[in-house]
């Protein structure tokens, strides 16, 4: 069975420093796609940035950035810039390639960003 | 209208009570989720309708029963809860074999 494990509970930073949220994940799969998940307080869960395991190049969404390391199962989340408006808990997922729905999520990790 | 929509926001009741929870989207998806979020813990798949089909997490209790009259609604009904199942609930939306899931606010429930 598959799973994913987010090691940092919470993390803060100072706004307009880096940060970098791990996620590590257990699968035999070779086809999956690997996402991370964004739920600023009170406010719905986003979708920030989506990985297919088949593509080498790491997903870029302007400050978002992955780090993909197949072999290591290793799928960190890189904030460049960070800004108040990035506060919020922030799920990994993984999902099987062939599936029709079903999502592994990770714990969550809180984070926040201080002025 | 925009997105998912989820209602009531906050509902709190007792053990005895019998209520429903509704979300609607917006998005012309083919798949709609519960999923029951509580602190410290993964999301937990609770039931999907999926292409008029229905999939549910086996270990959800028989208290907790799921309705999805049309590809744009879904419910789920609340009867003789535990203080446990006390959570925010979560409805999602998306397109089958597409991990892009679209979240409704949520609704916080609370029995006491």
């Amino acid at each position: 069975a598959q799973t994913v494990t987010q090691s940092q509970p919470e993390m803060s930073v100072q706004e307009a420093e880096t940060v970098t949220l791990s996620c590590t994940y257990d699968t035999s799969e070779n086809n999956y796609y690997l996402f991370w998940y964004k739920q600023p307080p009170s406010r719905q869960m986003i979708l920030v940035i989506r990985q297919e395991a088949y593509k080498q190049q790491n997903a870029t969404e302007n400050r978002f950035s992955v780090n993909f390391q197949k072999a290591a199962k290793s799928f960190s989340l890189k904030i460049s810039d960070s800004q108040l408006g990035d506060t919020a808990m922030y799920f990994c997922a993984f999902m099987k390639g062939d599936s029709n729905y079903q999502l592994i999520w990770g714990a969550g990790t809180k984070l926040i960003i201080k002025p | 209208e925009t997105g998912v929509t989820q209602t009531p926001r906050h509902l709190v009741m007792g053990m005895t009570n019998k209520k429903s929870l509704k979300c609607e989207q917006h998005l012309g998806h083919n798949a709609m989720y519960w999923y029951k979020q509580s602190a410290k813990k993964p999301l937990e798949l609770m039931f999907v309708y999926s292409l008029e089909e229905r999939v549910e997490n086996n270990s959800v209790p028989s208290r907790f029963s799921p309705e999805c009259p049309n590809s744009s609604h879904l419910f789920l009904h609340l009867h003789t809860l535990q203080p446990e199942d006390s959570a925010l609930y979560l409805c999602a939306s998306s397109q089958v074999r597409n991990g892009e899931l679209f979240f409704g606010e949520g609704s916080r429930l609370t029995v006491l």
